[in-house]
């Protein structure tokens, strides 16, 4: 595709109930991040995907957050019992390599959590 | 430990002028730092790396080792200018982390 494609743009929830962010990379890129976007918290890194490699989940802030990749491709990011402190941007950035790489943006998912 | 400080969280200027957007790291590797810039309503986007030596768009940034810092400059600023800027480290392990942003204005 043209860029990183995330899904949904906005998503309204309530306390308590589960949800899934989608991500779409660029066609071709291995390397594939989530970052969460919050008001003066700047980028928090959450989870990283470098081809079919075990993922680094060091970002990951709780159990209630998991993320997968199939096939080396869309990667789908899964928060449970969401908390109102889970309300942010969630971010998907992808890479060419794993390495020093730029990183290309998706527009994010605004989540709000009421 | 591994961090990204940006002390400003505003900055405001007239246009003309000259900006200095302030990033300290801390780091004990051999740092690889970049500009990022959000303007309104667009995704974030690479805006410059050390690495390059470049200037995009009047900006420049210099790696000082010595005081671990990575400031983003520009002589005369724009309206244009005006949006979000995060400075980033990649710290190898395949991970860059990012302050926490300096959103500038540019006043007319």
């Amino acid at each position: 595709g043209a860029g990183v494609s995330q899904s949904p743009s906005n998503k309204v929830t309530e306390k308590g109930k589960d949800v899934e962010l989608r991500c779409d990379p660029i066609s071709g890129h291995t390397a594939l991040y989530w970052y969460r976007q919050s008001l003066g918290q700047g980028l928090e890194f959450l989870i990283y995907f470098q081809g079919n490699s075990a993922p680094d989940k060091s970002g990951l802030p709780s159990d209630r957050f998991s993320a997968e990749r199939t096939g080396g491709s869309v990667s789908t990011l899964t928060i449970q019992r969401t908390q109102q402190e889970d309300s942010a941007v969630y971010l998907c950035a992808s890479s060419l390599r794993a390495t020093n790489e730029k990183l290309f943006f998706g527009s994010g998912t605004q989540l709000s959590v009421l | 430990a591994q961090r990204v400080t940006q002390p400003e969280k505003l900055l405001s200027v007239f246009k003309g002028a000259p900006v200095e957007l302030k990033c300290n790291y801390s780091y004990s590797g051999s740092p690889e730092l970049f500009w990022y810039v959000q303007y309104s309503r667009q995704r974030l986007q690479l805006l410059l790396r050390h690495i390059s030596r470049e200037s995009i768009k009047g900006f420049t940034a210099d790696l000082n080792k010595g005081e671990t810092s990575f400031h983003l400059k520009k002589p005369f600023a724009q309206e244009e200018d005006s949006a979000m800027y995060y400075c980033a480290l990649y710290t190898g392990g395949f991970k860059t982390i990012f302050g926490a942003g300096t959103r500038l204005f540019v006043k007319a």
